[in-house]
């Protein structure tokens, strides 16, 4: 069984600060990742992936891999209320994903 | 471009009968994926499929199947449902290729 592990949370943050999103993953050959954001009630919809060693960067998120520690985080700075959902993390080699329980992220005004 | 649509929005069906859920996924997606996300809980991989065969199962017992037809829509077919079958159905479609999945909007499947 390939595993992907997160924080339940709850995590909350004040407007305005860094909210540290984090995941480690079993599978050693596992080469795609992906965060994806789903408020309550609806679908995940996926905001970053990230497939090489490194930062990626989209506005204000920012995805990091190290395949090494088998670790993955999504870092969202200026954390706004609209933010708080629940963040999921999903695994994988080519077509076949594996997605974490979410972390529940809490913008606080 | 439309999105992955899912048919209904919300089922009702009584304990022991058969529900029947409908995924198009986005044009020139050939993947479809099935998940079950019971209240609270994360996303349980049910099934996939691919140019019409299923690639993979997860843990889950023959009486949830499926299939995938030749424009690439599929329907979950879950029999004898129980009362734990309650739960939100989401279908996610993808191109060849590790390019992440696109959700549909889901399934309210109610068990009574």
């Amino acid at each position: 069984q390939k595993e992907v592990e997160q924080n339940s949370g709850p995590l909350s943050v004040p407007e305005g600060a860094i909210a540290s999103l984090n995941c480690t993953y079993s599978d050693r050959g596992s080469q795609s990742f992906f965060w994806y954001r789903q408020y309550s009630g609806k679908s995940p919809e996926l905001i970053m992936s990230i497939y090489s060693n490194g930062d990626k960067e989209d506005g204000r998120f920012t995805a990091q891999l190290n395949k090494a520690s088998q670790y993955v985080s999504l870092l969202i700075r200026d954390s706004q209320p609209s933010d708080s959902a629940t963040y999921l993390c999903a695994v994988g080699t080519g077509n076949q994903f594996y997605f974490g329980t979410g972390t529940s992220l809490t913008v606080i005004p | 471009e439309a999105g992955v649509t899912q048919s209904p929005t919300h089922l009702i069906k009584t304990r022991g009968q058969q529900a029947t859920l409908r995924c198009s996924p986005i044009s020139g997606h050939t993947s479809v994926y099935w998940y079950q996300q019971a209240l609270g809980l994360g996303l349980q991989f049910l099934l996939w499929y691919d140019e019409g065969e299923e690639r993979n199962r997860g843990n889950f017992p023959p009486r949830f199947s499926g299939r995938q037809f030749p424009n690439y829509s599929s329907e979950l077919n879950v029999n004898a449902l129980e009362l734990e079958d309650s739960a939100l159905y989401l279908c996610a479609s993808s191109p060849p290729g590790p390019y992440g999945y696109t959700f549909g909007s889901g399934t309210r499947l109610t068990v009574v």
